[in-house]
């Protein structure tokens, strides 16, 4: 089956400095991939989507020089928190879109401190 | 503007009752459908979903879900809930047009009891 890689799944990092979250999709191409945010007991925020070779495109009231998305290939999307601050502390989540039936697949998620 | 509705926020039930989770959608369009299950610090495992066809769709776990058009429902059912299924469940759809994107429900806490 379809299965979608995230990595780190937990990473602390001092204020002000850059977090980078990889997003593999392991056996089938992504067509397209979404990140979304997750804060504690509160359901998926979606924060943006990416196609492959193109640019992100981010969702109201997400700012996209904080959170950069680069989609360089069909397996691989990565979401970088620049200047990172503590309230950008959250579970971040990926999902990809593609494989044979066109589904949607999460990896598992990464668990973001910043102190 | 396009809305899913999980109205129970928690939900608690023996181990071997039956279970029902609700869920409500506004869309003008024609929807596809889906039922995630997270553990807690976990991502979402896919549960089951509905593009088209039988409105009745098995899943995984002996879970099932029927789609409801007339009452823009797609709710979700086990038959004898197991103290494993203790998790946040969430509904979510998405529409041809609509940019691949989900929206989701705002999710229900499943809580067993033995």
């Amino acid at each position: 089956g379809a299965v979608v890689s995230q990595h780190p799944s937990r990473v602390i990092c001092k204020s002000g400095t850059s977090v980078k979250i990889e997003c593999r999709s392991l056996d089938f191409q992504a067509t397209t991939m979404f990140w979304y945010r997750q804060f504690p007991k509160q359901s998926l925020m979606l924060m943006a989507t990416s196609n492959e070779g193109s640019k992100a495109t981010y969702e109201q009231g997400v700012e996209k020089d904080k959170f950069l998305i680069n989609h360089a290939s069909l397996t691989l999307s990565t979401l970088t928190v620049t200047s990172a601050h503590p309230e950008d502390s959250s579970f971040y989540i990926c999902s990809a879109r593609g494989g044979k039936d066109y589904g949607y697949t999460f990896g598992s998620g990464t668990r973001l401190t910043v102190v | 503007a396009q809305s899913v509705t999980q109205p129970d926020i928690h939900i608690t039930v023996s181990e071997g009752a039956s279970l029902e989770l609700r869920c409500n959608y506004s869309y003008g369009a024609t929807p596809y459908l889906f039922w995630y299950v997270q553990s807690p610090g976990q991502g979402l495992q896919l549960l089951l979903k509905y593009f088209s066809g039988d409105t009745l769709v098995q899943g995984i776990k002996g879970f099932e879900a029927e789609f409801k058009r007339s009452q823009s429902s797609f709710n979700l059912r086990k038959p004898s809930v197991h103290w494993s299924d203790a998790a946040e469940y969430f509904c979510a759809v998405g529409f041809t047009g609509g940019g691949n994107k989900l929206t989701f429900g705002t999710g229900t806490q499943l809580k067993v009891e033995l």
